[in-house]
């Protein structure tokens, strides 16, 4: 059974970075195919795709927040970890973590955490 | 604005079939397969279909879908209360370098 968990500050300052870690089991990273997402979701509105981390450490990101994002893992600790910088009050949102183990051009998301809620707010 | 487009709202009666629409392009939906998530209020997202067509394990087979050039759909049918939550489509876009969700699609059983 695949678990994942976000955590993180529920509260940042505009400017500040936010760290946020997602803990998870039952798959290791070290794997191929494996990759872990993140995504939020802004109060309302739809799902939006932030960055990926595959088993093998490539890096995927959302180009037009690719500046301010970073998504590093641990697979030693099953964690990976996503620093924004430069926070504003539109990404105020709730943040997920989820597992994928297929390859790009059939990627989809079967596991998701149960989401952390960042308000950004000074 | 999402690269995928989905109708913001549909309305079904109990019982009764319903399709939700999402429209890519050539560089995502064209090109890769789609996945279909319901999130029920205040939940995280559950996958209910990917790669185009095929449903995880557990998976009400009422869910079903199907995909044609650069367009895809989703298919309930038996409509119940349970099913009232907001469906989005996803896919994998060559130009973006990564996944794509659509708008979401909220769906009201009548």
């Amino acid at each position: 059974q695949i678990t994942l968990t976000e955590s993180g500050p529920t509260l940042v300052k505009p400017t500040q970075t936010l760290t946020l870690t997602c803990t998870f089991s039952g798959f290791s990273l070290s794997t191929n195919k494996e990759s872990v997402g993140w995504i939020r979701q802004p109060p309302g509105k739809a799902l939006e795709w932030l960055a990926l981390i595959f088993w093998d450490d490539d890096q995927r990101y959302r180009p037009s927040l690719k500046s301010r994002l970073t998504v590093t893992k641990d697979s030693s600790k099953n964690q990976v970890v996503l620093t924004m910088t430069n926070m504003d009050p539109v990404d105020t949102a709730t943040y997920f973590c989820a597992h994928s183990s297929s390859w790009p051009s059939k990627y989809f998301f079967d596991d998701w955490g149960q989401g952390t809620r960042v308000t950004v707010s000074s | 604005q999402s690269v995928l487009t989905q109708p913001p709202s549909v309305s079904e009666a109990p019982r009764q079939r319903v399709t939700i629409s999402c429209s890519g392009s050539s560089s995502n939906i064209g090109h890769n397969d789609v996945s279909w998530y319901q999130q029920l209020p205040g939940k995280a997202p559950k996958l209910l279909i990917y790669n185009d067509d095929l449903l995880p394990s557990g998976v009400s087979d009422r869910f079903s879908g199907s995909k044609s050039g650069t367009s895809a759909s989703l298919a309930i049918s038996g409509l119940q209360s349970e099913d009232e939550a907001d469906y989005y489509c996803a896919t994998w876009d060559d130009s973006l370098n990564g996944p794509v969700f659509g708008g979401g699609t909220k769906l009201t059983v009548l």
